[in-house]
């Protein structure tokens, strides 16, 4: 089957602009994470949903950065008025069960770069 | 809290050589480990995981990874490189409902 679909690939935006990250998770995939990775450095975490519920959102940077997962299947990471320190690679995982213990399996990744 | 430290941000070796990456971790609780890698412009893939059965883990593409408590560690191995084994490789650390906290990575070469 499909694995986990991220879109765009590739983003340029200016900064302040707004900018919404798509993840598709693979199909009925409990639990989804979010993962900032800096030029360099190993993923960070930004936050998790079980379904619909965004269970833990302790590693969103700041207030600029929102996700949602209305219908519990694909979710969308919002960074309000971009700063250059927003540039980065952004991984969508997704996990079968629901309480992300069982192996993550992450899309391409999001390239956001923020001028 | 959890975290790991991955020894060596570069190591190259030759073809049809050994392959050891290193890893140490922290955990007040028994801890689930991973490696992964990432190839150019991909996403991160699992190489393998240890879930406290034995400490002797075997992934994919000819990788293995040893956990010893006693030194903290969860090293991987490969007995022989191949050219297709250069990428980025990061161990990660099971933390607090499930996310992942995952090493600074190590760029694996691999010379002709």
């Amino acid at each position: 089957g499909a694995g986990v679909s991220q879109s765009p690939r590739y983003k340029v935006a200016k900064r302040g602009q707004d900018v919404a990250l798509r993840c598709d998770p693979i199909s009925g995939h409990v639990s989804l994470f979010w993962y900032q990775q800096a030029l360099g450095q190993g993923p960070e975490f930004l936050t998790y949903f079980q379904n619909e519920a965004q269970l833990d959102k302790s590693g969103l940077p700041s207030d600029r950065f929102f996700a949602e997962r209305p219908e519990g299947s694909v979710s969308t990471l919002k960074i309000q008025r971009t700063q250059q320190e927003d540039s980065a690679v952004y991984l969508c995982a997704s996990s079968q069960q629901g309480d992300g213990t069982d192996t993550q399996y992450f899309g391409p990744g999001t390239r956001l770069t923020v001028l | 809290a959890q975290s790991v430290t991955q020894l060596g941000s570069h190591v190259s070796v030759s073809e049809g050589a050994l392959v050891l990456l290193r890893c140490n971790y922290s955990s007040s609780v028994p801890p689930y480990l991973f490696w992964y890698v990432q190839y150019p412009n991909q996403g991160l893939q699992l190489l393998l995981k240890y879930t406290s059965a034995a400490t002797l883990v075997k992934g994919i593409n000819g990788f293995e990874a040893e956990f010893k408590k006693s030194e903290t560690s969860f090293h991987l191995t490969k007995p022989s490189a191949h050219m297709s084994d250069a990428a980025e490789y990061f161990c990660a650390v099971r933390g607090k409902g499930g996310k992942l906290i995952f090493g600074q990575g190590t760029e694996l070469s691999v010379k002709p």
